[in-house]
């Protein structure tokens, strides 16, 4: 069975980069076609896709998101990264890493259970 | 960006009556040379994340109850819980994945 962990430290301070990392076990980032990515939910809000990425590299992002976001890939440690720059208070989320059923334009069909990142000095 | 849009935010429903969540995106889904709706729907219970439970519009997650079903095209999506259980109280979200991934705001289905 497929399993998704989000790690990372759960409070960030303001101007500072937002760091996580996403380990998967059950199955290999790098053996199928799938795309990998970030989600996120501010505290009683709704979803936000963040980005994704395919174990090659490619790389897809919310433009809104653009400008901050770098999303990466370490197959050898089945394994990939978000980080998030110059983060504000707006920024304070429960972040997911989830799995695409297949590229970008396909269904989330597995998610991390999420940590929650808190922006405060 | 093609935005989605959810209605109503909240619905109360009694237990074993039909439940219904509306979706309406600001451009078509429908992609012409798959006729295939870029559209799907996730539940989502307090302290967990999303569960897939309809995409393709209409295409029911293995797994997941039928009474749950999807409808629609084009640019207008239901959501249909045929037979309201306890267990689906929860907020519900749609998402659009033609292009850059968008959620709905979310939809709060509660017992009357």
């Amino acid at each position: 069975q497929l399993q998704l962990q989000e790690s990372g430290p759960g409070l960030v301070k303001p101007s500072e980069t937002l760091s996580l990392t996403c380990t998967v076990s059950g199955g290999s980032i790098s053996s199928s076609s799938y795309y990998w990515g970030w989600i996120r939910q501010p505290p009683g809000k709704g979803l936000e896709w963040i980005g994704s990425i395919y174990y090659s590299g490619s790389t897809y992002y919310n433009p809104s998101l653009k400008s901050r976001v770098t999303i990466s890939v370490d197959t050898s440690k089945n394994q990939f990264s978000l980080k998030l720059s110059s983060v504000t208070a707006a920024d304070t989320a429960v972040y997911y890493c989830a799995r695409h059923r297949l590229t970008v334009t396909t269904p989330i069909d597995y998610w991390g259970q999420g940590t929650l990142v808190t922006v405060s000095s | 960006d093609i935005v989605m849009t959810q209605s109503p935010d909240s619905l109360a429903v009694s237990l074993g009556e039909r439940a219904t969540i509306n979706c309406k995106s600001s451009q078509s889904v429908l992609y012409s040379s798959n006729n295939k709706n870029y559209l799907a729907w996730y539940q989502q219970k307090p302290g967990q994340p999303p569960k897939l439970l309809i995409y393709w519009a209409s295409t029911r997650e293995s797994g997941v109850p039928d009474r749950f079903s999807g409808s629609g095209s084009g640019t207008d999506f239901t959501l249909t819980i045929s037979s309201l259980q306890a267990e689906d109280v929860a907020v519900y979200y749609c998402q659009q994945y033609y292009s850059t991934p968008h959620f709905g705001q979310g939809t709060r289905l509660e017992i009357k």
